[in-house]
């Protein structure tokens, strides 16, 4: 069992889906995130949450929506989504949020998003 | 914005040494890091530099001065497993990490 996992590892949806991406953590930490990599671009922080509670919202259009129900799970629902959406989404986790200089990051394998 | 710069690719030799190169401009310095991702796989942590100098951990080595926004991270006696995307990241005075655009190294026999 890794330390982060994310679910499905391939997703393939229409601009008028709904869909969750899922991620959870096994590790103990209080901060969880999400990155969007798209090919040969920086990885782009999405939002951050530090237990439970957002702390970032980085501009990201409201056609994506954070959830943390805890400080072990994070979920991404789509919905109307683009095709310039279609990226690599990772989730992160640190034992502690930014600021607190214990935020080295261990990611998950992230979920391979298409938007047809 | 913060601009963290890296090549886009290089390619090297097993056994040979390789040294990937990161330039930053940022708004101000908490630090630097470098991951390791291989295709269709996590990223996973490598180093943390803080401090100007040179850190050592076994054939992976990272350089940092702070003066000319300047770090390196040198591969040495290369291995095919070490075929991977390498991101440079800094983390600024807000705190949040800006990536680059990662570094892809080939290793051929």
């Amino acid at each position: 069992e890794t330390g982060v996992t994310q679910t499905p590892r391939h997703l393939v949806m229409g601009m008028t889906n709904k869909k969750s991406l899922k991620c959870e953590q096994h590790l103990g930490h209080n901060a969880m995130y999400w990155y969007k990599q798209s090919a040969k671009k920086p990885l782009e922080l999405m939002f951050v949450y530090n237990f439970k509670e957002q702390t970032e919202n980085n501009s990201v259009p409201s056609r994506f929506s954070p959830e943390c129900p805890n400080s072990s799970h994070l979920f991404l629902h789509l919905h109307t989504l683009q095709p310039e959406d279609s990226a690599l989404y990772l989730c992160a986790s640190s034992q502690d949020g930014p600021g607190t200089g214990n935020e080295k990051l261990f990611f998950g394998s992230g979920t391979q998003l298409s938007v047809l | 914005g913060q601009n963290i710069d890296q090549p886009t690719e290089m390619t090297a030799t097993e056994g040979a040494i390789v040294q990937i190169n990161c330039t930053y401009q940022t708004s101000g310095f908490n630090g630097l890091f470098w991951y390791q991702q291989h295709a269709g796989e996590a990223p996973t942590f490598l180093s943390y530099n803080v401090l100007d100098g040179l850190e050592e951990k076994g054939r992976f080595s990272s350089f940092l001065s702070r003066s000319k926004g300047y770090s390196y991270l040198l591969l040495k006696e290369l291995q095919m497993k070490d075929s991977a995307s390498y991101l440079c990241a800094v983390k600024a005075n807000d705190y949040k990490l800006s990536f680059g655009a990662g570094t892809t190294v080939t290793v051929r026999a």
